[in-house]
Parts: structure tokens; sequence; C-alpha cells
């Protein structure tokens, strides 16, 4: 059974351009989350989608947003970079039809803004 | 306002004891624990969780431990092994919430 996919695992973009991440869940899997690492703030959370809609969201800046795809395939969007936003972006799968889950992460993209 | 909280970065334990991680959370609406292991550079990897109507949940090495009233939770793992080494995060999630908030890791190293 195939993984969590998320493309592309390292991206160099300067401050000011936007930037497309993309992340294939498990097979079967209809809820599609995405965290931000960062060193100083650990993990945190930006968005949930379920079935194209997006049920949750963190306390992040409008410059950030996603969509989800009929095949559950999601997408996030960083517009206007900031040096601030290099991190790595995770996103993680599951059915989404239980709140007692287990999230399944992929290996993340490595974002740096120059 | 961090409302999971593991107040040691970094643990130290020799192989073949008893590794103990802690967990504190401030926010009593929580109702599912989860622990996850992170490698550098990869995803975090889920290793076991706890519902809120239980005070324990064991898996192989690894046993997590939740004292509601107290609003704690650790996990133990025992015996450690080197490849046990790793950061280690605790998360937790309200009912019918699909956000986990994520604690800021503890960074275990399993001495041979």
């Amino acid at each position: 059974k195939a993984g969590v996919t998320q493309t592309p695992r390292y991206l160099i973009k300067t401050r000011g351009q936007q930037v497309t991440l993309s992340c294939s869940p498990i097979s079967g899997h209809r809820s599609v989350s995405w965290y931000q690492q960062t060193p100083g703030q650990g993990l945190q959370f930006l968005f949930e989608y379920f079935s194209e809609t997006q049920r949750n969201k963190g306390n992040f800046p409008g410059r950030f947003s996603g969509r989800q795809f009929s095949n559950s395939r999601s997408e996030m969007n960083v517009s206007t970079l900031e040096l601030g936003d290099s991190a790595l972006y995770l996103c993680a799968s599951t059915t989404g039809t239980s709140t007692n889950y287990g999230y399944t992460f992929g290996s993340g993209t490595r974002l740096t803004v120059v | 306002d961090q409302q999971v909280k593991q107040n040691s970065p970094s643990l130290s334990v020799q192989e073949g004891r008893i590794s103990i991680l802690n967990c504190d959370y401030t926010n009593s609406m929580f109702d599912y624990f989860l622990w996850y292991k992170k490698y550098p550079a990869e995803g975090p990897t889920f290793l076991i969780s706890i519902s809120s109507i239980k005070d324990k949940n064991e898996d192989g090495r690894f046993t997590v431990f939740l004292n509601k009233s107290a609003k704690h939770l650790s996990l133990h793992i025992v015996p450690s092994q080197p490849g046990d080494s790793a950061v280690y995060f605790c998360a937790a999630s309200g009912a019918g919430s699909y956000q986990l908030t994520f604690g800021k890791g503890t960074k275990l190293s399993v001495i041979p």
C-alpha cells in the first residue's frame, strides 16, 4: 500500500514569489491535513480538507491556502513568500470519518525562501 | 499559548533501560492523544495512541499512560534500543476535530 506522497521534496524560492506543494494521500483516505514544522514553533496545523471542503483552518495568514481535488489529492499554495515561510511542510492523510484515527504523514517538502 | 507541552527538549538513556517521555496539556476538550516518532528529513511516524476513556494503552515495548486529572501523559519505552533514537512528539485532538495539536518534541538518544 503506497504511503502519502509529497512533491517536490525540496524547493528554493525567492522572497515575493509564490509556491505550490502537492500531496497524494493513501488510497481510500479522504482527509488531508497540512502542517508546518519550524525549529522554533514545532509542528503547526495549517488546514484540513475532506471531500474537497476545508473543514478546519489553523492560525495562519491568508497567504496560505489550499484545495483538494475529487481524487483526494491536495495542494497548498503560499503567495508572496517571506523568509519566515522557510520550513518543512508536512501533509497527512486519514480516512476522515472518525475522530479516533491515526494520521499517516508524508516525508514533507523542505521549502527554503531566500 | 502552548496547549501541548513537552518540557524536556532532550533525554539520554542507556540501551536496555526504560525511557520515559512526558507531555502535559491544558485544553480539557482534548480527548484523544497520540505519540509520533520522527527521524530527520522524514515525516512523523505514528507510534501509539490513547483515548481519554482509558488510562493505559500498550503496544509491544511502548506503553502510554494518561492521567486526566493532572492533564498529563507519558510514553514508556522498555527496553530502549539504539534504533529508538529520534524526536518524539506528543499530539492531541478534541472530539469532532480533525486537527492535531503537537508538542515541540523531545529528542531521545539511546546510548549503546
